[in-house]
């Protein structure tokens, strides 16, 4: 039981470049999310996806965006990397839309040099 | 939008001792309160919940309490052990979950 799987782990990107976080959920739900975490500012939330189809822009969607594949994959993509872009990312899927248990994956820690 | 503030932002206490961690909300709206375990490396897990209807709930050594009117709750661990050490999570949610920044909670063996 897999649960939310995140691929890579670690990253390193020069700016400007471009790269696909990916994330896959075995637990049927409809609703998934990335978030970054960053020191002293905890979860923020960059885009979620209520349902498959939809897409909308979380507290801090600027430089990012995302694909909702189907039900169980939620990619995101960065455009062209900045610095500012350096934390460790984190997506997360629940059965309906933040009134019940999100799960989470192991994270992604990106570094942009 | 909704606004969590976490305190303290970071906690040492002894093994065996409590360990109380609060939050504040600001939006009257929110209806689902979860607290979450960060381990080290790891993604956060759910340890505890509370909804709006209910003002205390308890589980094992852990306790959340809601006071909605004062828009506040708190994360109660009694007879802390070290496995117990990690960051610490609340959030309030209605429909989307906004995050506090965390406590990073120490236990001394």
């Amino acid at each position: 039981n897999a649960g939310v799987t995140q691929t890579p782990k670690f990253q390193v990107l020069k700016t400007g470049q471009s790269m696909t976080l990916q994330c896959a959920q075995d637990m049927n739900h409809n609703s998934m999310y990335w978030y970054r975490q960053d020191p002293g500012m905890g979860l923020r939330l960059i885009y979620y996806s209520a349902s498959e189809g939809t897409t909308d822009k979380g507290e801090v969607p600027n430089g990012y965006n995302v694909s909702r594949l189907n039900k169980r994959e939620f990619s995101l993509r960065l455009e062209s990397a900045a610095p500012s872009q350096t934390s460790v990312y984190f997506c997360a899927s629940d059965s309906t839309q933040g009134n019940t248990e999100a799960f989470f994956g192991q994270g992604t820690r990106l570094t942009v040099v | 939008g909704e606004n969590v503030e976490q305190h303290p932002s970071t906690l040492s206490v002894q093994e065996g001792d409590s360990a109380v961690i609060k939050c504040t909300y600001s939006d009257s709206a929110s209806n689902y309160f979860p607290w979450y375990k960060q381990e080290l490396g790891k993604g956060p897990q759910l340890i505890i919940d509370i909804r709006s209807n209910v003002g205390e709930k308890k589980d094992q050594r852990i306790a959340v309490t809601l006071n909605k009117t004062a828009k506040h709750f708190s994360l109660h661990i009694t007879e802390t052990q070290p496995e117990d050490s990690a960051v610490y999570f609340c959030a309030a949610s209605m429909g989307q979950f906004y995050f506090g920044t965390g406590t990073s909670l120490t236990v001394i063996p």
